[in-house]
């Protein structure tokens, strides 16, 4: 059973461009979540999709946006990019969403960097 | 909001020892889950072991077991045994019994030593 596929796995990036990444979750799981994880303030949810619909969101600019596809695949987007968004992107996939889930799936995330 | 809280940036152990990574949280809720995620240098996440709030009984999973003390909020991961591929990032991590949203705390880094 493939895991969680992450793509691209390193990209570079000049301030003000946007950049879009890709996550494919495991087969069947429905629910893909999004974490940025830098060095100063650790991992931090983004957002999360379920069945195509926004179903939660962290605290970050309207910058950072997401969508998920019919086939579960989802992919975010960050417009205006900052030196500050230069991060590590992980994607993770669950089967459901909140009640009665049990675990996500982490994939190997897309190292980001601004310059 | 729930908070996550690590107190170990750092921690040592020689292989075949046992170690002791801690762990405490902040919730008002009553159903929720406790993970151990370990991030080795590939950087993936990978879950150790997995706690339901509602269960009394500590977690186990070969060598890594967990002390879960609800009243207290602390989940420790005990790792028996410690291998040199044990050496990674360690996040403690709570989720809602409601979402699919992880928060995470700040991580403790496990060196593994002959």
């Amino acid at each position: 059973k493939a895991g969680v596929t992450q793509t691209p796995r390193y990209l570079i990036k000049t301030r003000g461009q946007q950049v879009t990444l890709s996550c494919s979750p495991i087969s069947g799981h429905r629910s893909v979540s999004w974490y940025q994880q830098t060095p100063g303030q650790g991992l931090q949810f983004l957002f999360e999709y379920f069945s195509e619909t926004q179903r939660n969101k962290g605290n970050f600019p309207g910058r950072f946006s997401g969508r998920q596809f019919s086939n579960s695949r989802s992919e975010m987007n960050v417009s205006t990019l900052e030196l500050g968004d230069s991060a590590l992107y992980l994607c993770a996939s669950s089967l459901n969403s909140g009640f009665g889930e049990r675990e996500a799936f982490f994939g190997q995330g897309t190292r980001l960097t601004v310059v | 909001a729930q908070t996550v809280t690590q107190s170990q940036p750092e921690m040592s152990v020689q292989e075949a020892e046992t170690v002791t990574l801690s762990c405490t949280y902040d919730t008002s809720e009553s159903d929720y889950y406790l993970f151990w995620y370990k991030q080795p240098p590939s950087r993936q996440m990978i879950l150790v072991i997995r706690q339901e709030a509602y269960k009394q009984q500590n977690a186990t999973e070969n060598r890594f077991s967990v002390n879960f003390q609800k009243a207290a909020k602390s989940f420790s991961l005990k790792i028996s045994d410690s291998q040199l591929g044990d050496a990674a990032m360690y996040f403690c991590a709570y989720r809602s019994g409601t979402a699919s949203k992880l928060t995470f705390g700040t991580g403790t880094r496990l060196q593994v030593t002959l």
